[in-house]
């Protein structure tokens, strides 16, 4: 079965650093997703993405955030100067169409020091 | 009110046993309903979709009622495997078909 795939799995970075977590969602999909789990917390929506624009966009997302599809098949997420409340569990998702379910990747864990 | 309210739990249950559990959004405009299940530490998987008549996958039967912004789970003959959190899902698909979460609940099945 295809799989949405994350890498890494596990970041380390100190605070005030960029970080980019890289998606490689499933290839024929088309709407793309990021979410995060702060360790203990539920599941919160960040951002999603279709036809090479954003969407939707959460509270959370703000200007230190970006998503970029640089080519066809990767999609990324980008803090640009991270802080020590993005510690967290990324999640990247995709779907094929507007109101199907979302495919999850197994996430990154980011740990901001 | 939260946007998708769920009992924490945990629920102890033994193996066989049945289990419920409830879920309450309070957005009306939420189309699409799902349950997904969480492992410690991984990322959630789908479980099932709801739908308002009600559906059932094996073990596993969801309900919805629109009315009163309710949605349930019920597993029989539980097992040791479906220990984990089970999360409540809802969507609006005006909304960049955004899913709200619930904090989920967790069951732990017991020998």
């Amino acid at each position: 079965e295809p799989e949405v795939t994350q890498t890494p799995s596990h970041q380390v970075t100190q605070m005030g650093q960029e970080v980019i977590l890289r998606c490689v969602p499933i290839s024929n999909h088309l709407y793309f997703y990021w979410y995060r789990q702060i360790l203990g917390q539920k599941v919160e929506f960040l951002v999603s993405f279709y036809n090479n624009e954003i969407s939707e966009k959460s509270e959370i997302f703000d200007d230190q955030f970006s998503v970029e599809r640089p080519d066809g098949s990767n999609f990324t997420l980008k803090i640009r100067s991270t802080k020590l409340e993005d510690s967290a569990m990324y999640f990247c998702a995709s779907t094929l169409s507007y109101n199907s379910p979302l495919h999850f990747g197994n996430g990154t864990r980011l740990t901001v020091t | 009110r939260k946007e998708v309210e769920q009992d924490p739990g945990p629920f102890n249950v033994p193996e066989g046993a049945t289990v419920a559990f409830n879920c309450t959004y309070s957005n009306s405009a939420s189309q699409s309903f799902f349950w997904y299940r969480q492992d410690c530490r991984k990322e959630p998987k789908l479980l099932m979709s709801v739908y308002s008549s009600g559906n059932e996958d094996g073990r596993f039967t969801a309900q919805l009622n629109r009315a009163s912004q309710y949605i349930s789970l019920l597993i029989r003959d539980s097992k040791l495997s479906d220990s984990a959190t089970y999360l409540c899902v809802v969507t609006n698909n005006n909304a960049g078909n955004m899913l709200t979460f619930g904090g989920g609940t967790r069951l732990m099945v017991k020998p």
